[in-house]
């Protein structure tokens, strides 16, 4: 199993552009979520979803956007990028009490 | 006031000395206490996980919820360099979602 993957693993943007950031897990996990790792800030939760063709807000959803239309993939878009969504972004499925991390996408908006 | 509290170090240690790695929380209602460990530029990695008040070991490491105080520690024994890592306390509330702390970054020198 490749467990929680996450692509790209770095991009660089300009102020106004829009990208999506892709999710994909291969243990059948119904929770699925997109977190923000900023110094000092520690994980802070973007979006998250209960299962399939679900998506609902977390701490700090403003400026992105998020789909779950199959169970294994979650994609996080920002639609107008910002210098303040300069940040390292993973992604997470839950079985049980344990969440499982990709290894990250680091984002910078020049 | 944040939902959980933690000092973000850095902590430095020697080779072989005791850690303690601390957080404190502010709603009684969590049940759910887990420490993750995050390597330098990868996902974080789920530790141990306890369930109420108490105390869980696992090999060099002990975690301990003191829900009276509203306190939670990870130790570590016999510390090696390869502890060095940043470690991140995390609350599961009533919702389900997870409530990470700062992290507190270690560098055990050897």
């Amino acid at each position: 199993n490749a467990g929680v993957t996450q692509t790209p693993k770095f991009r660089v943007l300009k102020t106004g552009q829009s990208m999506t950031l892709l999710c994909a897990q291969d243990m059948n996990h119904e929770y699925m979520y997109w977190y923000r790792q900023d110094p000092g800030m520690g994980l802070r939760l973007i979006h998250y979803s209960v299962g399939e063709g679900t998506t609902a807000k977390g701490e700090v959803p403003d400026g992105y956007n998020v789909s779950r239309l199959k169970k294994q993939n979650f994609l996080l878009g920002l639609e107008s990028a910002a210098p303040s969504q300069t940040s390292v972004y993973f992604c997470a499925s839950t079985s049980g009490n344990e969440q499982f991390f990709g290894p990250g996408t680091r984002l910078t908006v020049l | 006031q944040k939902e959980v509290e933690q000092d973000p170090g850095p902590l430095s240690v020697p080779e072989g000395a005791i850690v303690s790695l601390n957080c404190t929380y502010s709603n009684s209602a969590f049940q759910y206490f887990m420490w993750y460990r995050q390597y330098s530029r990868k996902g974080p990695e789920l530790l141990m996980y306890t369930y109420s008040s108490g105390n869980k070991e696992d090999g060099r490491f002990t975690a301990q919820v003191d829900k009276s105080s509203k306190y939670i520690s990870l130790f570590i024994r016999d510390s090696q360099p390869s502890d060095s890592a940043t470690y991140l306390c995390a609350i599961r509330g009533n919702t389900g979602k997870l409530i990470f702390g700062q992290g507190t970054t270690l560098q055990v020198k050897p």
